[in-house]
């Protein structure tokens, strides 16, 4: 029973680099979601999904991309990495938008 | 918008005793649903509790339990028997049916033995 899985735990990149946060969930759940977590903020939506080829902005899109070809994954693009995307990134998931798993979460800093 | 206030950002207990966490939340809709999720150091966000709103009755589960006041737009968490395994953040959050997630900035509670 895997749930949410998200790779890379940690990663630092330098500016202007580009990567890929994996996200996969094994429970067939339709809707998928992107946070960002920084210190004293909670949780900030970047993208979200409510099912394949679906996807739509939250409240922080700026400077990330995602796709969702299909239901088990919901990868999130960071291109021309910046010192302000330095956060903690978290993977969901769940069924018809009711209660949340979330993945391990993804460590970020960009120096 | 909906918005979601913890005003608490740290709070301390002496093990084995009751704490109370507090949230409010702003909203115009009638149907929605409220969570508390825990954050220890491991990172990982875990479910604690869920509430619906059309429901009068608060929810509990085992040494966790809420005190739901929809005409005040309140929705604490109320820690029984507090543990030292219950160290960690704690998040409140709002969600309309459908919708995406709203959190609270979070409370750092720690549990002193």
């Amino acid at each position: 029973n895997a749930g949410v899985t998200q790779t890379p735990k940690f990663r630092i990149l330098k500016i202007g680099q580009s990567m890929t946060l994996q996200c996969t969930q094994d429970m067939n759940h339709n809707y998928m979601y992107w946070y960002r977590q920084d210190p004293g903020m909670g949780l900030k939506l970047i993208y979200y999904s409510v099912g394949a080829g679906i996807t739509d902005k939250g409240e922080v899109p700026n400077g990330y991309n995602v796709s969702r070809s299909t239901t088990e994954d919901f990868p999130l693009r960071l291109e021309l990495a910046a010192p302000s995307q330095t956060s903690v990134y978290f993977c969901a998931s769940s069924y018809a938008g009711g209660s949340y798993t979330f993945g391990s979460g993804t460590r970020l800093t960009v120096v | 918008a909906q918005t979601v206030t913890q005003s608490q950002p740290e709070m301390s207990v002496q093990e084995a005793e009751t704490v109370t966490l507090s949230c409010t939340y702003d909203t115009s809709e009638s149907n929605y649903y409220l969570f508390w999720y825990k954050q220890p150091p491991s990172r990982q966000m875990i479910l604690v509790i869920r509430q619906e709103a059309y429901k009068q009755q608060n929810a509990t589960e085992n040494r966790f339990s809420v005190n739901f006041q929809k005409a005040a737009k309140s929705f604490s968490l109320k820690i029984s028997d507090s543990q030292l395994g219950d160290t960690a953040m704690y998040f409140c959050a709002f969600m309309k049916p459908y919708n995406d997630m709203r959190f609270g900035a979070g409370t750092r509670l720690t549990v002193k033995p």
